[in-house]
Order: structure tokens, then C-alpha cells, then sequence
């Protein structure tokens, strides 16, 4: 399995408070991804980086901001959290951004 | 747009009974094609993936998948599906450049 971890795995929080989730690989990909997955929709692109201080915005972006300082790490903040955002968030990593991507444990996340 | 359509929600097969989950997918060149699967309160696991060259891929655990360009499906076959198999999965279409979209998912139970 490639070595990608999440913190917290587990995280309850109130509405309008700040939340940082955290990715840690020890694989040196160049690029990480944060998703969300929620029944019925699949997994859904936040934000993707393709190298230490390069992001970008996916699909479902609004709301959340990244930063990536080190290879190995990647954060995903939200400013301030909503019942929206309840959701259990992946994060994953590749070698490029044609390949195959390989996935942390999540972190399950409720906003009440 | 692009979009991955996977039809079934929810299927449910005796143990030892052949499979097949389908998988549509909507895009104008040919996509890089995956399946993976995700056990209850884990990550996803690519089971396997298509570039380009054969159109039968073969994965792990058995499965294997069929590209049919011309019906623009990549569904998911196992001749003998094991209790161990109870999962969901997911298929994947990338267009390269970190633009991946995921289907909603289909949760399989196995009968015994």
C-alpha cells in the first residue's frame, strides 16, 4: 500500500469553526488531491496540488482552501465550517496527473 | 462535460454466481479508464486501469474489465464472486491533467 496517512481520522466539529485536515505520504509524489465523498455523488475534487506551493481548484472548491509547503504534506482548511461540509474527505496522491492515484484511509468529518 | 455513469446502485449476487457492474462514461477522446473498490470504512483500492493497447485489462482478486469504445462503457466482470467481494466500487475516467471524475458507485452484496 502506498504510504499516505490522514489526520484526524475522525473529527466532530460546530458550525462556523475552523477545521484543518492534514495528508502525509512518504511516497515523493509530486501531486496530491483532496476529495469529498458523499452518497450518490462518487468522490468529488476540492483541490489538487502539482508540486509545493502549486494548486489549483477542482470541482467542489468553494468553501475550502489548500496549502502545501512540503513535498510530503498537503492541508486542507476549511475557514469556517458548515453542515454542507460533513462529508468524508480522501485524500490521494500520483506520480503525475495521467496516472493512476492512490488513496489515504479519510477522514470523516461532522459539522453540527 | 465529462461524466461517469455507473447504472446500478445496488447489486446483490449468490457467492460462486458470475458479475458484472457496468460503467458509461460520456467524453469525446478516449479516457484513461479505472475501477476501484472500497470496503466499509476504508480508502478506495484500484483493482485496475486502462491507458490504451488491450481493451480486456485484467486486475487484482480476479476482476477483469472490457473497453468498448463504440458503447463508451468499461464495465467490471468476475466469473465467481467470493463472500470477500462485498464491497462498493467505482469507476474512474481521467482525461489526464488531473482532471478525474468518479461514478456514484455500486455497492455489491453477496449472498451466501
Amino acid at each position: 500500500d502506498a504510504g499516505i496517512t490522514q489526520s484526524p481520522r475522525h473529527k466532530v466539529t460546530e458550525t462556523g469553526t475552523p477545521v484543518t485536515l492534514r495528508c502525509h505520504q512518504t511516497e515523493n509524489h509530486r501531486y496530491m488531491y483532496w476529495y469529498r465523498q458523499d452518497p450518490g455523488h462518487g468522490l468529488r475534487l476540492i483541490h489538487y496540488s502539482y508540486g509545493v506551493k502549486d494548486t489549483d481548484k477542482g470541482e467542489v472548491s468553494d468553501g475550502y482552501s489548500v496549502s502545501r509547503s512540503k513535498t510530503e504534506d498537503f492541508l486542507l482548511t476549511l475557514e469556517s465550517a458548515t453542515s454542507s461540509q460533513t462529508s468524508v474527505y480522501f485524500c490521494a496522491i500520483s506520480e503525475s496527473g495521467r496516472d493512476t492515484q492512490y488513496f489515504g484511509p479519510g477522514t470523516r468529518l461532522t459539522v453540527l | 462535460a465529462q461524466s461517469v455513469t455507473q447504472p446500478d446502485i445496488h447489486i446483490t449476487v449468490s457467492e460462486g454466481a458470475s458479475l458484472e457492474l457496468r460503467c458509461n462514461y460520456s467524453y469525446g477522446a478516449t479516457p484513461y479508464l479505472f475501477w476501484y473498490v472500497q470496503s466499509p470504512g476504508q480508502g478506495l483500492q484500484l483493482l485496475l486501469k486502462y491507458f490504451s493497447g488491450d481493451t480486456l485489462v485484467q486486475g487484482i482478486k480476479g476482476f477483469e474489465a472490457e473497453f468498448k469504445r463504440s458503447q463508451s462503457s468499461f464495465n467490471l466482470r468476475k466469473p465467481s464472486v467470493h463472500w470477500s467481494d462485498a464491497a462498493e466500487y467505482f469507476c474512474a475516467v481521467g482525461r489526464g491533467n488531473n482532471d478525474m471524475r468518479f461514478g456514484a458507485g455500486t455497492r455489491l452484496t453477496v449472498k451466501p
